[in-house]
């Protein structure tokens, strides 16, 4: 079954440092999204992702986020000056285009543990 | 703004009885809602979705869920629990936005252990 693919599976970046996380969404979705789940609390939306440019952000995505779809397989979340409250897990997540009126569900990669020291 | 509940922290049930994980929402209208599992270490594994039609889905690994409109819930059932069913819970609400994408919001999980 396709995956969802992100790396790495674990990050260490001093505080202050750019960092860029990567995923590879499932090849024929067309919809893309990053979450976070700081440790121990909700896992929570960030962006999604729609025919390269950016559908829908939440607060927590302020101007050190950035996302990109660099190829035709690759999308990533940059964050330029990391902060020590950015150490969290990230999700990748991609689903497919709507079918009729039915929203396809997300599927979600391994996600990526950053720590910022 | 769109809310999910899972008012259960932790559940132990033994291996072989029956499961029933609760989830309540808050959304003005009919949500999109989902069950994810995640296992230590692993990405979230989507286990059944609700958009419309029959109240009771079924998902994968023997789970099913059922909408109760009236008490704003989405329970997750299992009748029979395995071992390997030890994980963290997740229920979603997905609301929408009017585009074919939609941000989901989560409870804050409840993790299953089970006796042998």
């Amino acid at each position: 079954e396709p995956e969802v693919t992100q790396t790495p599976s674990h990050q260490v970046t001093q505080m202050g440092q750019e960092v860029i996380l990567r995923c590879v969404p499932i090849s024929n979705h067309l919809y893309f999204y990053w979450y976070r789940q700081i440790l121990g609390q909700k896992v929570e939306f960030l962006v999604s992702f729609y025919n390269n440019e950016i559908s829908e952000k939440s607060e927590i995505f302020d101007d050190q986020f950035s996302v990109e779809r660099p190829d035709g397989s690759n999308f990533t979340l940059k964050i330029r000056s990391t902060k020590l409250e950015d150490s969290a897990m990230y999700f990748c997540a991609s689903s497919e285009a709507l079918q009729g009126r039915e929203y396809q569900p997300q599927h979600f990669g391994d996600g990526t543990r950053l720590s910022i020291l | 703004a769109q809310s999910v509940t899972q008012p259960d922290i932790h559940i132990t049930v033994s291996e072989g009885a029956s499961l029933e994980l609760r989830c309540n929402y808050s959304y003005g209208a009919t949500p999109y809602l989902f069950w994810y599992v995640q296992s230590p270490g692993q990405g979230l594994q989507l286990l059944l979705k609700y958009f419309s039609g029959d109240t009771l889905v079924q998902g994968i690994k023997g789970f099913e869920a059922e909408f109760k409109r009236s008490q704003s819930s989405f329970n997750l059932r299992k009748p029979s629990v395995h071992w390997s069913d030890a994980a963290e819970y997740f229920c979603a609400v997905g609301p929408y936005s009017g585009a074919g994408s939609y941000q989901l919001t989560f409870g804050k999980g409840t993790k299953l252990s089970v006796i042998p």
